[in-house]
């Protein structure tokens, strides 16, 4: 199995909800990451864990709150976000964090819209 | 830091016609170099990959040759498809990093 899974596909949400992206990868990844893609744009690095624990937070807003609950489970949680935070959120694993030939396996993404 | 530069798009082909991409790095010591394609509505998808000089990474008619002395990774395909209609990331990553540095993307049309 090579798939990295990603639910909801498509989610509305108003700036009041609280709502949480979930992904799901079982190659026994040990690096998991989430990334945000507006349109026309390479995707932006969000946080990475590795081996369950929050090794980078590239100075990501508080409304947005990730969770590693196993070595499988990736968690997005969100609250109270802007519509400028409408894109395509990605997630992503790879066997090792620093892994230098490692490629990263991306999910296809939730669809996210603020209104 | 690390930074890749990809030529701008969009590009815009007719079938069977020849395709290149260039790309090009900047990086200390020995990155490893990628290639990704996103189709529309989709994520990405790893196309191929060279982890160090003078590979060749190839993959479904796609190929790209990890070239120290340019610093460049520039994707060939010698006849496109209109399946081949796809943004095109170069992207790279470095031992000890966790970070992929990635291109702005090449949005290619391939008319039938």
């Amino acid at each position: 199995d090579t798939e990295v899974t990603q639910t909801p596909k498509h989610l509305v949400m108003g700036m009041t909800n609280k709502k949480s992206l979930k992904c799901e990868q079982h190659m026994g990844h040990r690096a998991m990451y989430w990334y945000k893609q507006k349109a026309k744009k390479p995707p932006e690095l969000m946080f990475v864990y590795s081996y369950e624990k929050l090794s980078i937070n590239e100075s990501v807003p508080s409304r947005f709150s990730p969770e590693c609950p196993n070595s499988s489970l990736l968690n997005l949680h969100l609250h109270a976000l802007q519509p400028e935070d409408s894109a395509l959120y990605l997630c992503a694993s790879t066997p090792v964090a620093g892994g230098p030939m490692d490629e990263q396996y991306f999910g296809p993404g939730t669809r996210l819209t603020v209104t | 830091g690390n930074s890749v530069t990809q030529m701008e798009g969009p590009v815009t082909l007719s079938e069977e016609a020849f395709l290149t991409i260039n790309c090009t790095y900047t990086a200390t010591g020995y990155p490893s170099l990628f290639w990704y394609v996103q189709y529309p509505g989709e994520g990405l998808q790893l196309l191929l990959k060279a982890t160090k000089a003078d590979d060749k990474g190839s993959n479904k008619g796609f190929e790209a040759t990890y070239r120290k002395e340019t610093t460049s990774f520039h994707l060939e395909k010698g006849s496109v498809q209109v399946s081949d209609s796809a943004v095109y990331f170069c992207a790279l990553t470095q031992g000890g990093s966790e970070k992929l540095v990635f291109g702005k993307g090449t949005k290619l049309t391939v008319n039938p």
